[in-house]
């Protein structure tokens, strides 16, 4: 059965640095996006992509926060400065179609900013 | 702003029994769609059940159903014959079926433990 993988799996980094992290949707979904959810909370919504533009960002996903699908496989969210609130794990998913289609998640990166 | 809410941060049931997990929603809207994932201790999320809210049948997949009351926005989800492989943590969530992104909102989760 297809399904979304990301890397790493664990990442850890200092403070201020830039991290990428990476994802592989199933290849025939259209939709992108990324959650995160920081120990003990809830899941939470940063960004949905699709036909390689962002279709709708949460207030977290600000000025620090891209994302790019570089080619026909991956799909990435970079991270320009990480802070130490940036600690968390951090979800892709993929859909392949919009509205009420099933959200495919991938295993997350656990990111540590230290 | 939508919001999700799971009352109940944490349930315990014997294998082979029923459990019931709560979920509350707030909208404004009327055309939705709410899910519950299943986030096992390998943290990956899966989809358990899927309610469209037009539909006045209740969700059902093998042991899992749902309890869908639009009117009083409850969306709870009962897990029948309670397995081992059931014990996880549990999200309720809420989409807008006209939302150009998709954005899947969150409750808190509610984790379950399944005792032998």
């Amino acid at each position: 059965e297809p399904e979304v993988t990301q890397t790493p799996s664990h990442q850890v980094t200092q403070m201020g640095q830039e991290v990428i992290l990476r994802c592989v949707p199933i290849s025939n979904h259209l939709y992108f996006y990324w959650y995160r959810q920081i120990l003990g909370q809830k899941v939470e919504f940063l960004v949905s992509f699709y036909n390689n533009e962002i279709s709708e960002k949460s207030e977290i996903f600000d000025d620090q926060f891209s994302v790019e699908r570089p080619d026909g496989s991956n799909f990435t969210l970079k991270i320009r400065s990480t802070k130490l609130e940036d600690s968390a794990m951090y979800f892709c998913a993929s859909s392949q179609q919009g509205v009420s289609y099933e959200q495919y998640f991938g295993p997350g990166t656990r990111l540590t900013v230290t | 702003a939508q919001t999700v809410t799971q009352s109940q941060p944490e349930m315990s049931v014997q294998e082979a029994e029923t459990v019931t997990l709560s979920c509350t929603y707030d909208t404004s809207e009327n055309n939705y769609y709410l899910f519950w994932y299943k986030q096992p201790p390998s943290r990956q999320m899966i989809l358990v059940i899927r309610q469209e809210a037009y539909k006045q049948q209740n969700a059902t997949e093998n042991r899992f159903s749902v309890n869908f009351q639009k009117a009083a926005k409850s969306f709870s989800l009962k897990i029948s014959d309670s397995q081992l492989g059931d014990t996880a943590m549990y999200f309720c969530a809420f989409m807008i079926s006209s939302n150009a992104g998709n954005m899947l909102t969150f409750g808190g989760g509610t984790r379950l433990m399944v005792k032998p």
